[in-house]
């Protein structure tokens, strides 16, 4: 139980133009989607928390207009990287919680190569 | 306030000799504690959970860990290390009173083995 995927695994884009990143949460109800960045041995970087049917908390630093989070129903949220540069190249992962469960269920992560 | 140390960023160990991951975490209220693993460009594995019951936690392929609380510790320890387990290691913690269920992530610790 409490499986999590992401689609697509890998995706590689033209600077400038944008890319959207799905998250399901596929035997759950996810009351809370959390999205992550994680570069070369690093560790993961919050991005933003989102609730269903509610607008996404972002972390300092990370712009909103750049990053587009949508948490339309309980198993969907996607990301959504608009004007992409290579910059923004880097390993994206999502999670999802249930609420009162201390515990988050982890994505297998997208990879995105910006050219 | 939540946060997590892991002490060692690199640890090598020979095939079949016991393995140590350290962590230590701080938390204003009664924490949960995760030890996840990631080998290369793969998501997260959680190898197991600490959330109040025993201090001794199991978890999957032989490691296990223990909650101290008077050392603020959460170790990840393994009799016997094996050349599948070379990947990079990360222990988080979540306050349970938290209810956003955010999660604190440690720096990671990168495990090599050595045949």
């Amino acid at each position: 139980g409490a499986v999590v995927s992401q689609h697509p695994s890998w995706v590689i884009c033209k600077s400038g133009t944008s890319v959207k990143i799905e998250c399901r949460s596929l035997d759950f109800q996810a009351t809370t989607m959390f999205w992550y960045r994680q570069f070369p041995k690093q560790s993961l970087m919050l991005m933003a928390t989102s609730n269903e049917g509610s607008k996404a908390t972002y972390e300092q630093g990370v712009e909103k207009d750049k990053f587009l989070i949508n948490h339309a129903s309980l198993t969907l949220s996607t990301l959504t990287v608009t004007s992409a540069h290579p910059e923004d190249s880097s390993f994206y992962i999502c999670s999802a919680s249930l609420r009162r469960k201390y515990e988050q269920y982890f994505g297998p992560g997208t990879r995105l190569t910006v050219t | 306030a939540q946060s997590v140390t892991q002490l060692d960023s690199h640890v090598s160990v020979s095939e079949g000799t016991p393995v140590l991951l350290r962590c230590n975490y701080s938390s204003s209220y009664s924490p949960s504690l995760f030890w996840y693993v990631q080998h290369p460009n793969k998501g997260l594995q959680l190898l197991l959970k600490y959330t109040s019951a025993a201090t001794l936690v199991k978890g999957i392929n032989g490691f296990e860990a223990e909650f101290k609380k008077s050392e603020t510790s959460f170790h990840l320890t393994k009799p016997s290390a094996h050349m599948s387990d070379a990947a990079e290691y990360f222990c988080v913690v979540s306050d349970r009173r938290n209810t956003g269920n955010q999660f604190y992530f440690g720096t990671g610790t990168s495990l090599t083995v050595i045949p």
